[in-house]
């Protein structure tokens, strides 16, 4: 079945840039699928960064759009996360995870990655 | 912006039922999914669309949705259903946005 493993480097300073990778394995970034960014602050809620639709076409939190992009490489099955301008309140754990849209009005997340822990200092 | 809005924490008498709640008027158009978070782990759904539970989730989870509320209901519930709970749901109106609940803490007593 699928899989999604998150890397990237775990300590980034002030003001830095946050990049992240996602590798899918064991199927395709199938075309009917939504590929996104979850974090969760210690002892806090899950909050969606973004994603990239099957299209290319991206959608990011309002709250976050101004320093984040989201790319993806189907020939790499991967994706990516930059976060430009960190704080330390971008100290989370980063989930990448695959999306489900369907014309029933249905959205769900099926497939998580374990997540990677990132702190800002 | 779009919000979910979840109460903080439910108990439960172990065996018993519970329902945990989600509002919001993006849940007007789409369906909530409900996600399970325990310590140190990654979410994992539970329930999905109408009342679609994945395969490996057990029968006593239930879903419904009236109006903007959606719920998740355990029925019977056990020890190992001590989580986290989240809802989710999408907003197309606009840009898309993908908007998270702020969690709802089961504790089973």
């Amino acid at each position: 079945q699928v899989q999604l493993q998150e890397s990237g480097p775990g300590l980034v300073k002030p003001s830095g840039t946050l990049s992240l990778t996602c590798v899918v394995s064991g199927g395709s970034m199938s075309k009917n699928r939504w590929w996104s960014w979850v974090r969760q602050p210690p002892g806090k809620g899950l909050e969606w960064i973004g994603e990239v639709s099957p299209t290319g076409a991206t959608s990011y939190n309002s709250s976050l759009k101004s320093r984040v992009n989201i790319s993806a490489d189907r020939t790499q099955n991967q994706f990516s996360l930059s976060l430009t301008s960190v704080t330390a309140a971008d100290t989370a754990v980063y989930y990448c995870a695959r999306g489900t849209v369907t014309s029933s009005y249905f959205y769900y997340m099926d497939v998580w990655g374990k997540g990677t822990t990132v702190t800002v200092s | 912006s779009s919000e979910l809005t979840q109460d903080p924490a439910v108990s439960v008498v172990l065996g018993q039922t519970v329902r945990i709640t989600c509002q919001g008027d993006t849940l007007i158009q789409f369906y909530a999914t409900w996600y399970q978070q325990k310590p140190g782990q990654a979410p994992v759904i539970v329930l999905y669309g109408k009342n679609n539970r994945p395969s490996g989730i057990p029968d006593r989870f239930s879903g419904s949705t009236s109006g903007d509320t959606a719920s998740l209901t355990i029925t019977g519930a056990q020890a190992a259903d001590e989580a986290v709970y989240y809802c989710n749901s999408r907003d197309s109106r606009g840009d898309p946005q993908v908007v998270f609940g702020g969690g709802t803490k089961l504790t089973v007593l």
